[in-house]
């Protein structure tokens, strides 16, 4: 079975820094490019970041450039979202998404549970 | 980085047929046919139900049916069930450094 699994949420005062990790499993995960979506509370999906199969791209949206940084291992199926000097506009559900194909924003078919940061002091 | 524009709410008899618009612009909906759409219940993760403006994924019914012309997108729900009530996003591919711009979210309500 195709799945993601996410871990790594929690509270956290603003400034202050978070780690995501997504677990994949049922599929060669090296071979597909992956991004993360959050969603505010009471709010609408909003794209995050991705990265390519290899790791060796990386994209993100405007407003986590310089802070957020997004990677993969590839032996250990797992890609991560490193989120530093995070602001109370971050707080949100975070998923883990899988892209149909390279490069992203063909649509992502698999998606995580999510994972819920919380930045409040 | 503006969101595609959704009707805020589309609503329907069970049987009927609805459709949800997603209006872009010409840099993003309008260039690339790589328009896909998602399904959300609440408190659960999005569902992909079409990609590449009408493709649907494996083991989504064939009541989802989607279709583009000029900058707006649709998304048609024939046969309305019960079980389709939820939130709807559209996303269009916008540029190679930004992939994915998501519509601002349409809520649907089965009468």
């Amino acid at each position: 079975e195709v799945q993601l699994l996410e871990s790594g949420g929690g509270l956290v005062q603003p400034g202050g820094s978070l780690r995501l990790s997504c677990a994949a499993s049922g599929f060669t995960f090296s071979s597909y490019a992956m991004s993360w979506v959050r969603q505010a509370p009471g709010k609408g999906l909003e794209w995050v970041s991705a990265i390519s199969g290899s790791g060796g791209s990386t994209y993100y949206i405007d407003s986590v450039k310089g802070r957020f940084t997004i990677s993969r291992d590839n032996s250990k199926n797992t890609q991560y979202l490193q989120m530093n000097s995070l602001r109370a506009e971050d707080m949100a559900v975070y998923y883990c998404a899988k892209e149909l194909r390279f490069p992203a924003g063909g649509g992502m078919d698999v998606w995580g549970q999510g994972t819920t940061v919380t930045v409040s002091s | 980085q503006s969101a595609l524009t959704q009707p805020a709410s589309v609503s329907g008899s069970p049987g009927q047929s609805i459709t949800i618009s997603c209006t872009g612009a010409s840099s993003d909906v309008g260039r690339y046919n790589y328009v896909s759409w998602y399904q959300q219940h609440p408190g659960k993760a999005p569902k992909l139900m079409i990609y590449d403006v009408s493709n649907r994924p494996s083991g989504v019914s064939n009541r989802f049916s989607g279709s583009k012309s000029g900058n707006t997108a649709s998304l048609t729900i024939s046969g309305l069930q019960a079980e389709d009530e939820a939130d709807y996003y559209c996303s269009s591919y916008r540029s190679s450094d930004t992939p994915y711009v998501f519509g601002t979210g349409t809520k649907v309500t089965v009468l």
